[in-house]
C-alpha cells in the first residue's frame, strides 16, 4: 500500500478483555515502532522490530503486553486483560532498515483503543 | 538513558510573533535529533531533521551539543502552524524515543 496502514481504527472493549492491533508497514521497510499516545503523556516508545534481529521491548508497560511481526512484514501488538489505564491511541510507524535509514518514521492513523 | 524533554505543553503565539519550541534531551553520545508535526487530523509527519540543516516552512532547529538542546524556531508566526510538535532522539540502537509533546496555538 501507500502508507502504513492499521486496523482497527476504533476499538472499544471491556476491562479484562485481551485486543490485537494490527499495522501493515510500508513495503520494503524493514524497521516497525509501537509507540503509545495519550493525553499528558505524548509518544511512549513501546517495542521496536530491525529486521530479523530480537525486537527491543523495552518500553513494553507490563508483561501484559506483547508484539509480534511476521515475516518481517505485518505486526500485531496484544493486550491482554485490558485495564481502563490503557485507553490510549495506539500508533506504528516504518522505516527503511538500518543501512539505507534516514531515521524519518512514517506513521499510520492509529488505533483508539476505549477500555470500559 | 535516553531522554526527550519539552518543557511546554502548550504555546500560545500571536500570528506573526516569533516562535521558539523547546527540546532537550539525554544521551550518552552522538544523537540524531528531528522535529515531527502532527496538524489536525492528520498523521505524524516528519519536520525536519538536524543532519539535514534545512529550514521546511520556515522552522529551523539547531543542535546544541553543549546545552543538549535542539529548540525549533520560525520568525514568523503563521496560522497553519497551529499543531502538535514532538521532538525526536534516534540513538545507536536505531531506537527512537519522543518528547511528551507542545501542542502550539497561533493566535489571529
Amino acid at each position: 500500500g501507500a502508507g502504513v496502514s492499521q486496523s482497527p481504527s476504533n476499538k472499544v472493549t471491556e476491562k479484562g478483555k485481551d485486543v490485537e492491533l494490527r499495522c501493515d508497514p510500508i513495503s520494503g521497510h524493514t524497521a516497525l515502532y509501537w509507540y503509545r499516545q495519550s493525553l499528558g503523556q505524548g509518544l511512549e516508545f513501546l517495542i521496536y522490530f530491525q529486521g530479523n534481529s530480537a525486537p527491543d521491548k523495552s518500553g513494553l508497560p507490563s508483561d501484559r503486553f506483547s508484539a509480534e511481526r511476521t515475516g518481517g512484514s505485518v505486526s500485531t501488538l496484544t493486550i491482554q486483560r485490558t485495564q481502563q489505564e490503557d485507553s490510549a491511541v495506539y500508533l506504528c510507524a516504518s522505516s527503511l532498515g538500518q543501512v539505507r535509514n534516514t531515521g524519518e518514521l512514517f506513521f499510520g492513523e492509529g488505533s483508539r483503543l476505549t477500555v470500559l | 538513558a535516553q531522554r526527550v524533554t519539552q518543557p511546554e505543553k502548550l504555546l500560545s503565539v500571536f500570528k506573526g510573533a516569533p516562535v521558539e519550541l523547546k527540546c532537550n534531551y539525554s544521551y550518552s553520545g552522538s544523537p540524531e535529533l528531528f522535529w515531527y508535526v502532527q496538524y489536525s487530523r492528520q498523521r505524524l509527519q516528519l519536520l525536519l531533521r538536524h543532519i539535514s540543516r534545512e529550514s521546511i516552512k520556515g522552522f529551523t532547529a539547531d543542535l546544541n551539543k553543549g546545552e543538549t538542546s535542539f529548540h525549533l524556531k520560525k520568525p514568523f508566526a503563521q496560522e497553519e502552524d497551529s499543531a502538535m510538535y514532538y521532538c525526536a532522539l534516534r540513538g545507536r540502537d536505531d531506537k527512537i524515543i519522543f518528547g511528551k509533546g507542545t501542542r502550539l496555538h497561533i493566535l489571529p
